[in-house]
């Protein structure tokens, strides 16, 4: 069955650096998620992409973050400048329709802001 | 603005029924999901209902709704020690581009 594969598993990284998150998307599909999970806390969207272009935002998605599909396979999460609140389990979706019941989820990057 | 809510851990014995409740605020679902996070996994999609249906069965799982009380519950017939797991409620809102909003997960224990 066909899967979405997110690396790394787990990344630690200093607070103000730059981390990039890596998802590589069903092949076929269209539409591209970001979501991530705090620990304890709700798994919470933050972002849409679609047609190259962002189609949706949350308000945790702030100047601090951008998507990118840079070579028609991979879906990057940039984080510009890590804080600890940062911290929390990414999961990358990706779907063929812009229906959620087709989306298909990665197994998640955990980062760890120290 | 949207909210689920969902308690947070059930135990039962294997062999028994599980039973995982979810309420939900807003009007607009259009779909309503389950997904089970096993440890160390990603989110799995279990089943769904559109939003004007009342119920829907799938092998060993039903689910309910009642849009007027906006309550979802998943029922797990002869629950296994496989179904221990998080289990989250999630919906889909009109208008959006599909994305979805989770309750915090009911953490499912089955003893065996």
């Amino acid at each position: 069955e066909p899967e979405v594969t997110q690396t790394p598993s787990h990344q630690v990284t200093q607070m103000g650096q730059e981390v990039i998150l890596r998802c590589v998307p069903i092949s076929n599909h269209l539409y591209f998620y970001w979501y991530r999970q705090i620990l304890g806390q709700k798994v919470e969207f933050l972002v849409s992409f679609y047609n190259n272009e962002i189609s949706e935002k949350s308000e945790i998605f702030d100047d601090q973050f951008s998507v990118e599909r840079p070579d028609g396979s991979n879906f990057t999460l940039k984080i510009r400048s890590t804080k600890l609140e940062d911290s929390a389990m990414y999961f990358c979706a990706s779907s063929p329709t812009y229906q959620a019941y087709g989306y298909t989820f990665g197994s998640g990057t955990r980062l760890t802001v120290v | 603005g949207e909210d689920v809510e969902q308690s947070l851990f059930l135990s039962v014995r294997e062999g028994d029924s599980s039973v995982i409740n979810c309420t939900y605020t807003d009007s607009s679902s259009t779909y309503l999901y389950w997904y089970k996070q096993e440890p160390g996994a990603g989110l799995q999609l279990l089943t769904y209902i559109f939003s004007n249906m009342d119920m829907k069965q799938d092998q060993r799982l039903t689910v309910l709704l009642n849009k007027k009380d906006k309550h979802l519950s998943l029922r797990i017939a002869d629950t296994q020690t496989g179904d221990s797991a998080i289990y989250f409620c999630a919906e889909s809102i009109e208008g959006s581009q599909g994305n979805l909003i989770f309750g915090k997960g009911t953490k499912l224990s089955v003893k065996p």
